[in-house]
């Protein structure tokens, strides 16, 4: 069955960096984009960013273009979430997710918790 | 960026009952529209797609409709299980966006 467990969140000071990772398994991993989502406390969904099956085409929402960067290692059957100059308003549960129809979350992980705080 | 408006923001309901929930959105997303349930300390999960697909597993209880702007998901007789927030998403435009969300809490 499809699994996806992300890993890597934590506290982390605001203008510093963090990387998230999702590990993926129970289904061809080369065949799918990826996405990441976040819901910060108490709030909705805010979707993040998706990443082609192949790697070759990456979109953001503007909340974080620039500052977060998409990417994947097919051969480890890996996704990530590299966070650059993070802020206060970046702290939520991260979700990563696998993709359907190229812009749906066909499965989600369980999430990481980031928190940006001094 | 699409806006997607959902409503209304609780809905009370008992078991048995009908729930209706709409998500409008802010231009034209053709049937490019999916719908989630999330129930409280889990992941959210794929109900919906392209308006009016049930995914996988989904009971038949669920069902969307709509297009262009106008979106409803129905759920007929409500389950004890149902009680949770649902989320609308649109795949039409980058960056793809979720609605506000929509909670379905008994009465």
């Amino acid at each position: 069955q499809v699994q996806l467990v992300e890993s890597g969140g934590g506290v982390v000071q605001p203008g510093r960096s963090l990387r998230l990772s999702c590990a993926a398994s129970g289904f061809t991993f080369s065949d799918y984009g990826m996405h990441w989502a976040r819901q910060a406390p108490g709030k909705g969904l805010e979707w993040v960013a998706i990443i082609w099956y192949d790697g070759s085409e990456k979109y953001y929402a503007d909340s974080v273009k620039g500052r977060f960067t998409i990417s994947r290692d097919s051969s480890r059957n890996m996704v990530y979430l590299h966070m650059n100059s993070l802020r206060a308003e970046d702290t939520a549960v991260y979700y990563c997710g696998r993709d359907w129809k190229s812009g749906y979350l066909g499965y989600w992980g369980q999430g990481t918790l980031v928190t940006v705080s001094s | 960026e699409i806006v997607l408006t959902q409503s209304p923001a609780t809905l009370s309901l008992s078991p048995g009952e009908r729930a209706t929930l709409s998500c409008w959105a802010s231009q034209s997303i053709s049937s490019y529209l999916a719908w989630y349930q999330q129930k409280p300390g889990q992941a959210p999960r794929l109900l919906i797609y392209d308006a009016s697909n049930r995914a996988t597993g989904i009971p038949a209880r669920f069902s969307g409709s709509g297009s262009g702007t106008d979106f409803t998901l129905t759920i007929n007789s409500l389950e004890p299980e149902d009680f949770a927030v649902y989320y609308c998403q649109q795949r039409s435009n980058w960056p793809r966006t979720f609605g506000q969300g929509t909670k379905v809490e008994i009465k």
